[in-house]
């Protein structure tokens, strides 16, 4: 069954370093969208991608943050200059359609994020 | 600003027995509404949703069960197996405002023993 990969699985970094997650949604999908989960926390959205620019973004998704597809297959999201309450784990989804309700998001086994 | 709870960290339920699972949201505009499970070291994975103009969707051991009035929902799992030990999340939507986004609750990590 197609899935969404991500990598890695758990990224370790000092505070003020730039990360870059990667991700490789379903083949066929056209909507990306990252979320992350900080420990103990509700999973939060980031941002929505479709048409090679951003459709919906939060709050949480400032200037240190951007999302890019580089290439036919991968998705990334990178934080310029990583802070401690950065870390979390972020999730990536990605869906054929528009979602909800008209198509379901799928999502990857995320990536720990540590910044210390 | 929780506009999705579940107020229960945690639910212990013996094997065969019901596993019920509640989940209540603040913002009327939802309208669309999502369980997912989560194993340790996986992604979410849907399990069951709800449009609001339903009360009700049934998918085999799954049952999910909406009360617009209250603004409440619930996953019944009947009858529960340990396999289903996991952490669910309910998630909203307001497609009808134009977003995709999901909006989730924090979790409800189910135990299911023998």
């Amino acid at each position: 069954e197609p899935e969404v990969t991500q990598t890695p699985s758990h990224q370790v970094t000092q505070m003020g370093q730039e990360v870059i997650l990667r991700c490789v949604p379903i083949s066929n999908h056209l909507y990306f969208y990252w979320y992350r989960q900080i420990l103990g926390q509700k999973v939060e959205f980031l941002v929505s991608f479709y048409n090679n620019e951003i459709s919906e973004k939060s709050e949480i998704f400032d200037d240190q943050f951007s999302v890019e597809r580089p290439d036919g297959s991968n998705f990334t999201l990178k934080i310029r200059s990583t802070k401690l309450e950065d870390s979390a784990m972020y999730f990536c989804a990605s869906s054929r359609a528009r979602a909800n309700p008209y198509d379901l998001q799928y999502f990857g086994a995320g990536t720990r994020l540590s910044v210390l | 600003d929780q506009q999705v709870k579940q107020n229960s960290p945690s639910l212990s339920v013996q094997e065969g027995r019901i596993s019920i699972l509640n989940c209540d949201y603040t913002n009327s505009m939802f309208d669309y509404f999502l369980w997912y499970k989560k194993y340790p070291a996986e992604g979410p994975t849907f399990l069951i949703s709800i449009s609001s103009i339903k009360d009700k969707n049934e998918d085999g051991r799954f049952t999910v069960f909406l009360n617009k009035s209250a603004k409440h929902l619930s996953l019944h799992i009947v009858p529960s197996q340990p396999g289903d030990s996991a952490v669910y999340f309910c998630a909203a939507s307001p497609p009808s405002l134009g977003t995709d986004k999901l909006i989730f609750g924090t979790g409800t990590r189910l135990q299911v023993f023998p």
